[in-house]
């Protein structure tokens, strides 16, 4: 079955540069979400999109952004990287109608700032 | 106010026995999900079960079953027949209907040591 893809799996940068993660959802999925994991820390929620939409905004920080896109794919954005911004960040995705929305995680993008 | 608490930061299992991971949790809505992840060494998230408030049966998947039990607000995952590719760390999640809201509310977490 296919499952949520992210890309880069790895990604290393300095203090004050911009990264972009992307995120591939399960086709037919209609909710796309991303999390934050820090180092021994649960997963934080950032945002999530429903069918394009911004649905839900957690902990984001102003400096990320995201956006989904026509084709479902999302995009979550970060800019002025600060070292507290290393962790592993997750995206999820769901169909509402489904299980209560149970989500299903990709493998991950582990930033790493210097 | 944490919705979700895990009170066992780490575990041993014996290979081939049975274990309960602890998970109680908050909330004042009626309707909402919870849910068990793994979280093996190498990072990937992955779904274990689910449980939604209104399912009267437990659930069960393969070695997995949820031990609801509602008044006392705690949603037990049982691991039957531990393999050591078990060893992990088990994350329990809850999403409630509130506000229209479909975020996941994750535990601290308890690492799970499958012994040989």
């Amino acid at each position: 079955a296919a499952g949520v893809i992210q890309s880069p799996r790895h990604l290393i940068k300095e203090k004050r540069e911009t990264a972009t993660l992307k995120c591939y959802p399960i086709p037919r999925h209609d909710t796309v979400y991303w999390y934050q994991q820090g180092p021994g820390q649960d997963p934080q929620f950032l945002i999530s999109f429903y069918e394009k939409m911004q649905s839900d905004k957690g902990s984001i920080p102003d400096r990320f952004s995201a956006q989904q896109f026509s084709d479902y794919h999302s995009e979550l954005n970060m800019s002025s990287l600060e070292l507290g911004d290393s962790a592993l960040y997750f995206c999820a995705s769901s169909r509402r109608d489904r299980g209560f929305g149970t989500q299903y995680f990709g493998p991950g993008t582990r930033l790493l700032v210097l | 106010a944490q919705k979700i608490t895990q009170t066992q930061p780490g575990m041993f299992v014996q290979e081939k026995e049975a274990v309960t991971l602890d998970c109680t949790y908050d909330t004042s809505d009626p309707s909402y999900g919870l849910f068990w992840y793994k979280q093996p060494s190498s990072g990937e998230m992955i779904f274990l079960i689910y449980q939604g408030s209104y399912d009267q049966q437990n659930a069960t998947e393969g070695r997995y079953s949820l031990n609801f039990q509602k008044a006392r607000k705690s949603a037990n995952l049982v691991i039957s027949a531990s393999q050591l590719g078990d060893s992990a760390m088990y994350f329990c999640a809850m999403r409630d209907s509130g506000a229209g809201s479909y975020q996941l509310t994750f535990g601290k977490g308890t690492k799970l040591s499958v012994i040989p």
